[in-house]
């Protein structure tokens, strides 16, 4: 079955300092992979995704993604954090194993950038 | 105004009561999708539709039905509430994945429900 995984639920990062939040997946065949923002009172916004080619992929707001095929992963990376950035963050996978072209989402990570 | 439109964005019920959540969108996308989502637990599919012809079950479905009124429009019922669909529900949409395509998912604000 394909999962993904965001196996931490926070992260503190200090204003100015790299960031990265995690995510590892399982997929049966190509993935498919996504990061969405949630900020207090909204909806998920679409940041990057990652269908082939580069592994490093650029995103809204200065955000990059590494995808890596040998250890399944495709974490979040900005290379200098703000306080805005504090929200929650979703990694996410489209199923292909059904079928029906469905997405799976990971339980989300919630990013605190201290001033 | 926004892509994705819920309604209501917030509503308290008591237990036994009907309850519908109507989302409309103006992207022109075909595909609809209605999630879940509650602490801790991620975002869970409820219910998602490819066509006004097609209505598909998610994860989650027993104790809500969706109707696909049109290409634009998908609502969410829940017949009878009971105090543990208390959640903040998500309308999506997304093109199909093809052709250049790469069928990201375009949120609406959310509802919250809460039921007593």
């Amino acid at each position: 079955a394909q999962s993904v995984a965001q196996p931490e639920d926070q992260v503190n990062v200090a204003e100015g300092n790299p960031l990265t939040v995690k995510c590892t997946y399982s997929v049966s065949g190509n993935p498919y992979l996504f990061w969405y923002v949630q900020y207090p009172n909204r909806g998920l916004q679409f940041l990057l995704k990652y269908i082939t080619g580069d592994n490093l992929v650029k995103g809204s707001y200065g955000f990059e993604a590494e995808f890596n095929k040998s250890q399944t992963s495709f974490h979040l990376k900005k290379p200098s954090a703000l306080v805005s950035d504090s929200a929650l963050y979703f990694c996410a996978v489209r199923d292909w194993g059904s079928g029906t072209y469905k997405y799976i989402f990971g339980t989300g990570t919630r990013l605190k950038v201290l001033a | 105004d926004a892509d994705v439109t819920q309604t209501p964005r917030n509503r308290i019920t008591k237990t036994g009561k009907r309850i519908m959540l109507e989302c409309s969108q103006t992207k022109g996308h075909d595909r609809m999708y209605w999630y879940r989502q509650d602490p801790g637990l991620g975002l869970r599919l409820i219910y998602y539709s490819f066509d006004v012809k097609d209505i598909n079950k998610g994860e989650i479905s027993d104790g809500y039905s969706v109707s696909r009124q049109a290409q634009a429009k998908f609502s969410l019922s829940l017949e009878s509430a009971i105090p543990n669909q208390t959640a903040l529900y998500f309308c999506a949409t997304s093109d199909y994945f093809g052709q250049g395509r790469t069928g990201e998912l375009f949120f609406g604000e959310g509802s919250r429900l809460t039921v007593l």
